[in-house]
């Protein structure tokens, strides 16, 4: 079975633009996570779909969004770009079936974004 | 608020020896998941071990062994006849059963090994 796959892999944009950044997740698996890791702040939760619905999210500004489609494939958006959003955004995946979660958490290999 | 501390920064050992990294967590829920995640050069988080807050029985799965001890709330992680393909960032992390999609991650120990 294919594991999470994001695209793209590598991106460089400049201050002000906006980014859009997709992944997809284990083929069976309906709950889509990001994540945020930089040197400075480490790994952080940015939000959680299930269902086409953010079903949780974390603390970043509303410049962050993202959408989850009928296929459970996700995007991330980011407007407005800083030179502080440069970092490894990982989506991961999780079975939830039956109204049973397994809560384990599958990633996928990251998109790393620089902002100049 | 929940927290998990890995207050090893950075371990080099020779190859085969035994390393042990360290993972203290803080909650008031009693029921969470504890796991570990590698992270090697390529970036890619791989999953190794979940465990719940209701299962204190350590694991073992090759050289790879965990113990999970909710009275010094630590979760410690202990790699045996180490190798150079162990050589990766750790993190430790929980989750709670309530926000189960919100990973609280440690801030990660990176492991080298030395041939």
């Amino acid at each position: 079975k294919a594991g999470v796959t994001q695209t793209p892999r590598y991106l460089i944009k400049t201050r002000g633009q906006q980014v859009t950044l997709s992944c997809s997740p284990i083929s069976g698996h309906r709950s889509v996570s990001w994540y945020q890791q930089t040197p400075g702040q480490g790994l952080q939760f940015l939000f959680e779909y299930f269902s086409e619905t953010q079903r949780n999210k974390g603390n970043f500004p509303g410049r962050f969004s993202g959408r989850q489609f009928s296929n459970s494939r996700s995007e991330m958006n980011v407007s407005t770009l800083e030179l502080g959003d440069s970092a490894l955004y990982l989506c991961a995946s999780s079975l939830e079936s039956g109204g049973i979660r397994t809560d384990t958490q599958y990633f996928g290999p990251g998109t790393r974004l620089t902002v100049l | 608020a929940q927290k998990v501390t890995q207050a090893q920064t950075e371990i080099s050992v020779v190859e085969k020896e035994d390393v042990t990294l360290d993972c203290v967590y803080e909650t008031r829920d009693t029921t969470y998941y504890l796991f570990w995640y590698k992270q090697p050069p390529s970036g890619e988080l791989v999953f190794l071990i979940r465990r719940n807050s209701f299962d204190e029985q350590n694991e073992i799965s090759g050289r790879y062994s965990w113990n999970f001890q909710k009275s010094t709330s630590s979760f410690n992680f202990t790699i045996t006849a180490s190798q150079v393909v162990d050589s990766a960032v750790y993190f430790c992390a929980l989750t709670l059963y309530s926000s189960a999609s919100k990973i609280i991650f440690g801030s990660g120990t990176r492991l080298s090994i030395r041939p």
